[in-house]
């Protein structure tokens, strides 16, 4: 079945202390990106990477890492943790830019208290 | 800059039709998209339009219009499942962006 898997779904952490919430594929898509959504401001994209190695800024980077080691993984690293990062992430992956769909893994809700 | 904009909030009867409407302005152009979120869930694509006009997909079409800046999404024969957040967002000179949603909420 072709799918985006994150995990982990739920994650209670305190201030300063390094996440990462890990994405996979199966479907062999070059385009990976991660995003952040909160009430009243939809989601915000935070990274993306258009291939292996390649990855780019979105509208909200700061206080986040990521990393693409292999295509079908795609990490999103928070190495200070900070409450202003409490939301619900989504990790989206397409065949590539423009007209293809984005397919979305579950979610993570991350609070950091 | 990019900006994309969608009401809020809407409500609909079950069995009506509902048009949720999108403005948007951004750094170049390169398609609009659609998708449906339920509470909860991750979003999932409904339509895509690169070209002005209407396109149609069973109970969902999807209209652009490039020149105004300007899509909808129309929903017919609405379904109490149909209760959800519908997220527009326009890939331009950048990577997709998504408006805020536009909750709808279908009443019996």
């Amino acid at each position: 079945e072709a799918q985006v898997t994150q995990n982990p779904r739920y994650l209670i952490t305190v201030t300063g202390k390094k996440l990462t919430v890990t994405c996979s594929q199966n479907m062999n898509h070059e385009y990976m990106s991660w995003y952040r959504q909160d009430p009243g401001l939809g989601l915000r994209q935070i990274y993306y990477s258009m291939n292996v190695e390649v990855t780019d800024k979105g509208d909200v980077p700061e206080g986040y890492k990521v990393s693409r080691k292999e295509k079908r993984n795609f990490p999103l690293i928070l190495e200070s943790p900070s409450p202003n990062q409490t939301s619900l992430y989504f990790c989206a992956s397409s065949q590539d830019l423009g007209s293809y769909e984005q397919y979305f893994g579950p979610g993570t809700r991350l609070t950091v208290t | 800059g990019q900006n994309i904009d969608q009401p809020t909030e809407m409500t609909a009867t079950e069995g009506a039709i509902v048009q949720i409407n999108c403005t948007y302005q951004t750094s170049g152009f390169n398609g609009l998209f659609w998708y449906q979120q339920h509470a909860g869930e991750a979003p999932t694509f409904l339509s895509y339009n690169v070209l002005d006009g209407l396109e149609e997909k069973g109970r969902f079409s999807s209209f652009l219009s490039r020149s105004k800046g300007y899509s909808y999404l129309l929903l017919k024969e609405l379904q109490m499942k149909d209760s959800a957040s519908y997220l527009c967002a326009v890939e331009g000179n950048t990577p997709l962006v998504f408006g805020k949603g536009t909750r709808l909420s279908v009443i019996a």
